[in-house]
């Protein structure tokens, strides 16, 4: 089974922190992501990665920035929060694999005060 | 442009009845990909299944079932016999053979389902 592992359930942090939100998977998938989520907007998409040291600009990636160094571990960075961003955050991998499904981890809540 | 419409943004049943979940979808390419996930509270999106543009046959796995008709752009999602455990947000998506990295989601259907 695929394992994809947010390091935090649940966050808070004051506004103008640099925040980093960390995922990591365990089966070794070239392709990672950042979503966020909000009532009534679904599933945004902020960064993916296809692979290390590479990364795409989603639908929102204004605010934030990533960091593949490692082909397992992909973080999402806050350069400096705002209230925003306080939203839930899900990060997903896949095998790069035609149109494979992409398997989520179980989210980090981030309140932004 | 590629879009995932899902109409019904909560819907409530008693246990046992039967219940679908409607997803349309809008795309120009002749291949591709639909996927629908649960969400139940703890968070985590659990894949359910995934269906290529190639095989309208319907799916059936236990209790869910699937209905895909390129004919009216649909694939919906009938749980039977529904159980307290099925509530949960459900996503309908779209991915694009031309752009596989990228998964288009509908805003998710919450079911609630009543003892």
């Amino acid at each position: 089974d695929v394992k994809v592992t947010q390091s935090s359930r649940y966050l808070v942090k004051r506004t103008g922190e640099k925040v980093f939100l960390e995922c990591v998977q365990d089966m070794d998938h070239e392709n990672m992501f950042w979503y966020r989520q909000d009532p009534g907007l679904g599933l945004r998409l902020i960064y993916f990665s296809y692979d290390v040291k590479m990364k795409e600009k989603g639908d929102i990636p204004e605010g934030y920035s990533v960091s593949r160094e490692k082909k397992e571990r992909f973080s999402l960075i806050l350069e400096s929060a705002s209230t925003n961003q306080t939203s839930m955050y899900l990060c997903a991998s896949r095998v790069q694999v035609f149109n494979q499904p992409q398997h989520f981890g179980d989210g980090t809540r981030l309140s932004i005060l | 442009a590629q879009k995932v419409t899902q109409a019904q943004t909560e819907i409530s049943v008693v246990e046992k009845e039967d219940v679908t979940l409607d997803c349309v979808y809008e795309t120009r390419d002749t291949t591709y990909y639909l996927f629908w996930y649960k969400q139940p509270p703890s968070g985590e999106l659990v894949f359910l299944i995934r269906r290529n543009s190639f095989d309208e046959q319907n799916e059936i796995s236990g209790r869910y079932s699937w209905n895909f008709q390129k004919s009216t752009s649909s694939f919906n999602f009938t749980i039977t016999a529904s159980q307290v455990v099925d509530s949960a947000v459900y996503f309908c998506a779209l991915s694009e053979a031309n752009r596989d990295d990228k998964i288009i989601f509908g805003k998710g259907t919450r079911l609630h389902i009543l003892p």
